[in-house]
């Protein structure tokens, strides 16, 4: 166990919707970031928060957003979704930020789309 | 920018025998950390190494070990008498100092270590 949390394990919705993923990063940790996780894109990174500002931005879509709230959990909004984003979704957290930080993952939120 | 090649898709062993999962990395940038992580069938990434681009020395924990060449833009890892809990998705990862927070994975490379 990580110490990451992620809520909810599994979220089904349909086309057009919008729906919010929740992370609680580890005790301590000022870092969260969010990857995407799908069978023909494979792991890719969205966006970094520290200490609630944005601190990098990856292949995140205009249609998905994120924020990092006082207590440092993080959500990501996912909008007007699409077949195509159905994938798992991870939050990793760590204690600073940088090229050499090693992140800790939750479980993941598998999100399908129908 | 950066990338990681693991073109090992999938391995099939039998239990104790030795695996190497390759990892090859593209970066311009002289100064990179490079990194391991295993995800098991529960789905969560498991951290398991951190290494930075002006340490080449090997490393052992165990029954795992690491070898870094940067001549060949290689990391790769090694499980020596492989067990059935070794059965995971493992991927290697690539983070450049000049991209800051941009970590690129491999595609991963799916072990099953079989009794």
């Amino acid at each position: 166990d990580s110490g990451v949390t992620q809520t909810p394990k599994h979220l089904i919705t349909a086309t057009g919707q919008r729906v919010t993923l929740r992370c609680s990063p580890r005790s301590g940790d000022l870092s969260v970031y969010w990857y995407q996780q799908s069978l023909d894109q494979g792991l890719q990174f969205l966006i970094q928060y520290y200490n609630g500002e944005e601190r990098a931005k990856g292949n995140i879509l205009e249609r998905f957003s994120a924020q990092q709230f006082p207590d440092l959990h993080s959500e990501l909004n996912l909008s007007s979704l699409e077949l195509g984003d159905s994938a798992l979704y991870f939050c990793a957290s760590s204690s600073r930020t940088g090229a050499s930080t090693e992140q800790f993952f939750g479980p993941g939120t598998r999100l399908t789309v129908l | 920018a950066q990338k990681v090649t693991q073109a090992q898709t999938e391995i099939s062993v039998v239990e104790k025998e030795d695996v190497t999962l390759d990892c090859v990395y593209e970066t311009r940038d002289t100064t990179y950390y490079l990194f391991w992580y295993k995800q098991p069938p529960s789905g969560e990434l498991v951290f398991l190494i951190r290494r930075n681009s002006f340490d080449e020395q090997n490393e052992i924990s165990g029954r795992y070990s690491w070898n870094f060449q940067k001549s060949t833009s290689s990391f790769n890892f090694t499980i020596t008498a492989s067990q059935v809990v070794d059965s995971a998705v493992y991927f290697c990862a690539l983070s450049e100092a000049a991209n800051n927070n941009d970590m690129r994975f491999g595609a991963g490379t799916r072990l099953t270590v079989k009794p």
